[in-house]
């Protein structure tokens, strides 16, 4: 089945600067990369995705990369603000033989601090 | 927009006994459901895919018996867990799948097993 790796576990960043949180899959056929922010007690907020069929995919200060042959998708946000502090997740589909609906695989999660 | 609910919010009950927990698409429609399972500091498992009108499909490691899914109209879907321990103490959340790469996460229910 898909196995989601993300590093780093807890980012640490001065307000502004820019944050940077890496993840890779194994499953060749999946096709589709959300990543959320969830803060604690809540439920996940879709930030932004990426389908197979782009490399890069941009939202005003968030931007996802994606390199399909390296298997790995990366989330950057840039001008860091206090209120992006958070726990990240990246995602990827789950592909099912005969085209059955696709749950997610979760990375571990990013817990993202904003040093003001 | 798209709306999930779930009920309860949190739920407290004593060990042996069962607990359901609804999930609603409020204002789509949503052939596909899906149950996550979240225990304090870590991620969401995907549990089971629910499918309006069938069975549910479980996830490896995940017992059908102990953790029942009904989907039976096309806006609710169920998850009970069935005598349920203090090890099944997690944080459920389910999503509805609006469209091929749309999914909506409702807000949770955390459930306390005593």
């Amino acid at each position: 089945g898909e196995n989601v790796e993300q590093h780093p576990s807890t980012l640490s960043v001065q307000e502004g600067d820019s944050a940077v949180i890496k993840c890779t899959y194994s499953d060749s056929a999946s096709n589709y990369f959300p990543w959320y922010k969830q803060e604690l007690g809540k439920r996940p907020q879709l930030i932004i995705d990426i389908r197979s069929n782009v490399g890069e995919k941009k939202d005003q200060r968030i931007a996802v990369t994606l390199n399909k042959t390296a298997k790995h998708f990366s989330l950057h946000i840039t001008e860091t603000q206090p209120e992006d502090s958070a726990v990240y997740f990246c995602a990827a589909n789950r592909r099912r033989s005969g085209g059955g609906a696709d749950g997610l695989t979760f990375g571990k999660g990013t817990h993202l601090i904003i040093q003001p | 927009g798209a709306v999930v609910s779930q009920h309860p919010s949190w739920v407290i009950c004593k060990s042996g006994t069962s607990v359901k927990i609804e999930c609603r698409s409020l204002d789509f429609q949503a052939t596909t459901m899906f149950w996550y399972r979240q225990f304090p500091k870590q991620s969401l498992m995907l549990m089971a895919t629910s499918n309006e009108g069938s069975k549910a499909t479980y996830e490896q490691g995940v017992e059908k018996d102990k953790f029942l899914i009904n989907h039976a109209s096309l806006t609710l879907s169920t998850l009970t867990v069935t005598s349920a321990h203090p090890e099944d103490s997690s944080f459920y959340i389910c999503s509805a799948r609006k469209a091929v790469y749309e999914q909506y996460f409702g807000p949770g229910t955390r459930l306390t097993v005593t």
